[in-house]
């Protein structure tokens, strides 16, 4: 089956840019969705399609992907951005929805 | 605005059956596939199972097929997830979430129902 990694952690300071890797086999062939999820609360999606932001995403919040990494950036980094961090695709060769181990984003 | 609410999460023993259910509103039920995905307490995002519109496809994990059976009333803007043959294992939050297009992203999550098993 398809595995997506991602560090456990990620620490910036204020104001600096955090990226957050998610690492595939050949991912730069799917598309890569990434959800942020604060304690307490149900996923959110932050990125769709490698690099598409919902409405009420800030711009801040950006994706790409290439070979066998996609990043989620996070410039301008704030306090509320401090979460867990997960990317996901559609593994079409078992047609299943796949997961990465998640991130989680501490602002220093 | 696109709502999902689940209900049904309890404490059940090891072995036990139960059924989740999540009611959707905010937008056509039946236009749109539907997940389950869960999460212990202090892990990562596990998806479950995946429905399609009209029922017709459906997916699960390999950690679940077999155990769990995912269905939809569309009349009633309802998703379900049997659970049956529980062990400690599956004790978590279950989510609902709406899928985008058949395959592709989860654009809207319920709030989840917490799943305990344990005798």
């Amino acid at each position: 089956s398809y595995v997506l990694t991602q560090p456990p952690s990620v620490s910036e300071a204020p104001g600096k840019t955090a990226r957050i890797t998610c690492g595939g086999n050949k991912i730069g062939s799917k598309s890569v969705h990434w959800y942020q999820q604060k304690p307490g609360q149900a996923p959110l999606l932050v990125i769709y399609n490698d690099d598409d932001r919902p409405s009420g995403i800030p711009e801040r919040l950006s994706g790409s992907n290439s070979g066998n990494t996609a990043t989620l950036t996070i410039s301008r980094v704030e306090a509320g951005d401090e979460a867990d961090y997960y990317c996901q695709v559609w593994d079409t060769t078992s047609d299943h929805v796949v997961f990465g181990g998640g991130t989680k984003l501490t602002v220093l | 605005e696109v709502h999902l609410v689940e209900s049904g999460g309890v404490v059940e023993q090891p072995g036990g059956s139960l059924r989740l259910s999540c009611v959707a509103s905010g937008f056509s039920f039946d236009d749109y596939g539907m997940h389950w995905v869960r999460q212990a307490p202090g892990k990562s995002l596990e998806w479950v199972s995946f429905i399609s519109w009209d029922g017709s496809r459906l997916r699960y994990a390999d950690s679940v097929r077999g155990r769990f059976t995912i269905s939809r009333d569309n009349s009633k803007n309802s998703l379900y997830l049997e659970m049956n043959s529980l062990r400690a294992e599956d004790t978590a939050f279950y989510y609902c979430a709406k899928d985008r297009s058949g395959g592709s992203y989860l654009d809207y999550w319920g709030q989840g129902s917490l799943v305990t098993v344990s005798s």
